[in-house]
């Protein structure tokens, strides 16, 4: 019989371009959130995260944007190189419990 | 720091043997967690460790797996009996608790025959 997985969302950028993945987590509780990066054959990458009371974290060449009202999260990466090739991960913690992962978004970089 | 270690990398068993994952975790995290990763249902969560003592162990597909942390630097996750609906990345995280972030292995690929 056909095999059915999970369908992840596909996101393609130019090499150079800024690349935006978004996600959006389920409990207004949530009071911590993080990207993860995975590689192919390898585990969860820590990129970056935020607390809930703020709306805007930058790193290098990566912000996250915290919308709290439509329970929204966003990843920007800027300069999208091909070792930005992944898959990526938002994961929201609700006090007192642990983490939730989202299925995650496959960025592709084209040279 | 090492990072979360685990082993094996790969295991390659038969139906209805034992398997045992192995985690060591980061240095001075206090909380360990067990994933499973499929193409079927993603990033799950099996169990996992505060101090040592398991907290939440609702993720554990069946009385066939089973988890032990006897110290703070080393848990087990075991499979008696193996059956080919366990193959998957198992993945072991801990948790620095001064930030709540989680820091992943890189993940033990089951393969039951």
């Amino acid at each position: 019989g056909e095999s059915v997985g999970l369908h992840l969302p596909t996101l393609s950028v130019q090499e150079g371009d800024n690349s935006i993945i978004n996600c959006a987590y389920s409990n207004s509780a949530s009071d911590y959130f993080i990207w993860y990066k995975q590689e192919s054959g390898k585990g969860p990458q820590f990129i970056i995260d935020i607390r809930s009371n703020m709306d805007k974290r930058q790193g290098q060449r990566v912000t996250v944007l915290l919308n709290k009202t439509v329970k929204h999260l966003s990843l920007q990466i800027a300069a999208t190189q091909p070792g930005d090739s992944a898959v990526y991960f938002c994961a929201e913690n609700i006090p007192g419990n642990q983490f939730y992962f989202g299925t995650g978004t496959s960025l592709t970089v084209i040279p | 720091d090492a990072g979360v270690i685990q082993s094996p990398r790969h295991e390659v068993t038969e139906m209805g043997q034992e398997v045992t994952l192995r985690c060591k975790p980061i240095s001075g995290h206090n909380s360990l967690f067990w994933y499973r990763q499929t193409m079927m249902r993603g990033l799950e969560l099996l169990i996992y460790f505060n101090n040592n003592v398991p907290i939440d162990d609702s993720g554990m597909p069946e009385d066939r797996f089973s988890a032990k942390m006897p110290n703070a630097s080393f848990s087990t996750l075991k499979i008696q009996p193996s059956e080919p609906r366990d193959s998957a990345v198992y993945f072991c995280a801990s948790r620095d608790s001064n930030t709540d972030t989680q820091y992943f292995g890189p993940g033990t690929r089951l393969t039951v025959l």
